[in-house]
């Protein structure tokens, strides 16, 4: 079963304007922790914000908020302020920590342009 | 957090030959990753890399395609074996860092490989 589900392929947003990014996840872990990325088309993936399974707070990060939905098992990503140079692919992605392996479930992207 | 590098960035190789990418880390880490992103998709996880042991491979890959080594807790190269032109991927090797229970997980920049 897919553990994580991003439903937006490509998403377009005015520049200065906020945007969110769809991310569901499936666990029946107690304790997991839920990651965004960012791929702009150099490859490279560039860490932007963690929310911890037991965190009373929603993580925020600059520019960058998760929106944490424990019950609903969502974690949207806002990007708030959009700049140009926030174009690119975004992936969440979880870890459980059951599994002692430590490794990162991703999901299919969305990708975002940031039009002037 | 720890700053990743990772060499070569990109190369052009003939099927059937081999590369080894290697990965290099600031700081000494516990676990260090390879992952795979295939054209137009997500990341997998090749393998989890620990000083001193045997790489754990996930299902599909293979120790004889895609050997590890990890001699010391800051580096650790990833060899594509006798290629083919599906191994055409951005290879990323990966590191937990960050606080500690955090479980932040960064990426080096990828080697992008085109197997002609």
């Amino acid at each position: 079963a897919q553990k994580i589900t991003q439903t937006q392929p490509g998403m377009f947003v005015q520049e200065k304007e906020a945007v969110t990014l769809d991310c569901t996840y499936d666990t029946s872990d107690p304790s997991y922790g839920l990651f965004w990325y960012k791929q702009p088309s150099s490859g490279e993936m560039i860490f932007l914000i963690y929310q911890g399974s037991y965190d009373q707070q929603n993580a925020t990060e600059g520019r960058y908020s998760l929106n944490f939905q424990k019950a609903r098992k969502s974690a949207n990503l806002v990007i708030s302020a959009s700049q140009l140079g926030d174009s690119a692919m975004y992936f969440c992605a979880m870890r459980e920590s059951s599994s002692n392996d430590y490794k990162l479930s991703f999901g299919a992207g969305t990708t975002v342009t940031v039009r002037a | 957090s720890a700053v990743i590098s990772q060499k070569p960035s990109r190369d052009i190789c003939q099927r059937g030959t081999s590369l080894t990418i290697q990965c290099q880390v600031d700081s000494q880490v516990t676990m260090m990753f390879w992952y795979r992103q295939q054209p137009g998709q997500s990341l997998t996880l090749i393998a989890t890399a620990n000083q001193g042991s045997e790489a754990t491979y996930e299902s599909g890959f293979v120790i004889d395609k895609f050997p590890i080594s990890r001699p010391n807790l800051t580096f650790s190269t990833l060899t594509v074996s006798n290629m083919s032109p599906e191994d055409s991927s951005i290879y990323l090797c990966s590191v937990e860092d960050g606080e500690p229970g955090s479980y932040e997980q960064y990426f080096g920049p990828g080697t992008r490989l085109t197997v002609t």
